[in-house]
């Protein structure tokens, strides 16, 4: 089984708008974390946002927001106010276990299309 | 700004050639730093996972011979790729783990555009 996935190829929404891209997991391990990466043309990885499995609250940052679903495995990522800067392949991952250096899974990416 | 860089940011080379990439965390220091693969359209794969002062670990069906990685210092890693032919070519990333305080997070590097002629 897949351990992220990622159910929409690509996403288009207009310029100002709001978008959710989903993410669903699957571990059995209590202790994961969950990361947002963005991956414009240039190839780069842009880390995003990040949501601890404990953690209470939904991570923010900026126009980014996370909706964690723990008893659903949902991690979808919110984009308010969307711009055309936004156009990028989006990708949802996971690294389970309590230590921070453990590897990360990614899901198989969102390309976002930011219309005007 | 960036925090991880890698060079070269693109090489084209002849089938045959080894190709050496260098992993450099700029403004800390990373005993953990991972090497990816990405093809076209598709996802990132790890690769290996490269600990300072000691061999790295590779995933599942990685040549190591192949794909010679060294993590010499703290702030620097390099991928070679020996003897590289045309189904090598691919984007290679790496990242390194900074601690942000809340949690460690990992940073990429820009990524490096390999082709094999």
């Amino acid at each position: 089984a897949q351990k992220i996935t990622q159910t929409q190829p690509g996403m288009f929404v207009q310029e100002k708008e709001a978008v959710t891209l989903d993410c669903t997991y699957d571990t059995s391990d209590p202790s994961y974390g969950l990361f947002w990466y963005k991956q414009p043309s240039s190839g780069e990885m842009i880390f995003l946002i990040y949501q601890g499995s404990y953690d209470q609250q939904n991570a923010t940052e900026g126009r980014y927001s996370l909706n964690f679903q723990k008893a659903r495995k949902s991690a979808n990522l919110v984009i308010s106010a969307s711009q055309l800067g936004d156009s990028a392949m989006y990708f949802c991952a996971m690294r389970e276990g309590r230590s921070g250096y453990s590897t990360l899974t990614f899901g198989k990416g969102t390309m976002l299309l930011v219309s005007p | 700004g960036a925090v991880v860089s890698q060079h070269p940011s693109w090489v084209i080379c002849k089938s045959g050639t080894s190709v050496k990439i260098e992993c450099r965390s700029l403004d800390f220091q990373a005993t953990t730093m991972f090497w990816y693969r990405q093809f076209p359209k598709q996802s990132l794969m790890l690769m290996a996972t490269s600990n300072e002062g000691s061999k790295a670990t590779y995933e599942q069906g990685v040549e190591k011979d192949k794909f010679l990685i060294n993590h010499a210092s703290l702030t620097l890693s390099t991928l070679t790729v020996t003897s590289a032919h045309p189904e090598d070519s691919s984007f290679y990333i790496c990242s390194a783990i900074k601690n942000m305080g809340r949690q460690e997070t990992q940073y990429f590097g820009p990524g490096t555009r390999l082709l094999v002629l």
